[in-house]
């Protein structure tokens, strides 16, 4: 069956250290993976995408990697703050829909910085 | 850029009840809107997929009939919960893009609607 995991345990970390998040993805072949930051009870924020061809994408402090053979994403944010405290959302391309893309999340891993 | 407004954030209902909730676009053009689920502890599911001038196309497993979509114009989609049950408590979530979505474009998002139906 198709699955997409995140780790469902919270991630605890000092300020300053580097959060490395993981996205496993089991039966899917997408072209491209997305990540995206979900504040509570706030909808899901456009953070990353990177697609099949590419093994890392950056973006200030952010980086992301994309490893097709392990069919793993890792996303990294370095010199963490209290503010990146938040959950993130791994996502993927599904089977296309009526020519539309359809866009399956993973169930997103809660990362908490202490100051 | 890409702000989706959705409304209202929150709305507690009875059993029985209809409960109808926005998505705007509110400084683009949405060709298509996306609506999903979203219950404690899970990932986004996607209940169905929404066209300006067209008929939705739903998910596997979600009634039509209950969740109506109306996507009237390029800036507005609603989703109607009809004859609300507590088991349709759950946190909605719309999403909107600009064009006829490209294979790797983001989703922007709203910031989500609370049901809770008692």
């Amino acid at each position: 069956s198709q699955k997409i995991e995140q780790n469902s345990e919270a991630l605890n970390i000092q300020e300053g250290k580097t959060a490395t998040l993981t996205c496993n993805y089991t039966n899917y072949s997408p072209a491209y993976l997305q990540w995206y930051r979900q504040d509570p009870g706030r909808g899901p924020v456009f953070l990353l995408l990177i697609r099949e061809n590419e093994k890392e994408k950056r973006k200030e402090r952010l980086k992301v990697t994309f490893d097709t053979t392990l069919k793993q994403s890792l996303f990294h944010i370095t010199a963490s703050q209290p503010a990146d405290s938040a959950t993130y959302l791994c996502a993927l391309d599904g089977q296309l829909n009526t020519g539309f893309q359809k866009l399956v999340f993973g169930t997103g891993t809660r990362l908490l910085v202490s100051p | 850029g890409a702000v989706v407004s959705q409304h209202p954030s929150w709305v507690i209902c009875k059993s029985g009840t209809s409960v109808k909730i926005e998505c705007r676009s509110l400084d683009f053009q949405a060709t298509t809107m996306f609506w999903y689920r979203q219950f404690p502890k899970q990932s986004l599911m996607l209940m169905a997929t929404s066209n300006e001038g067209s008929k939705a196309t739903y998910e596997q497993g979600v009634e039509k009939d209950k969740f109506l979509i109306n996507h009237a114009s390029l800036t507005l989609s609603t989703l109607t919960v009809t004859s609300a049950h507590p088991e349709d408590s759950s946190f909605y979530i719309c999403s909107a893009t600009r064009i006829r979505q490209e294979n790797n474009s983001p989703l922007h998002f709203g910031n989500g609607t609370r049901l809770t139906v008692t």
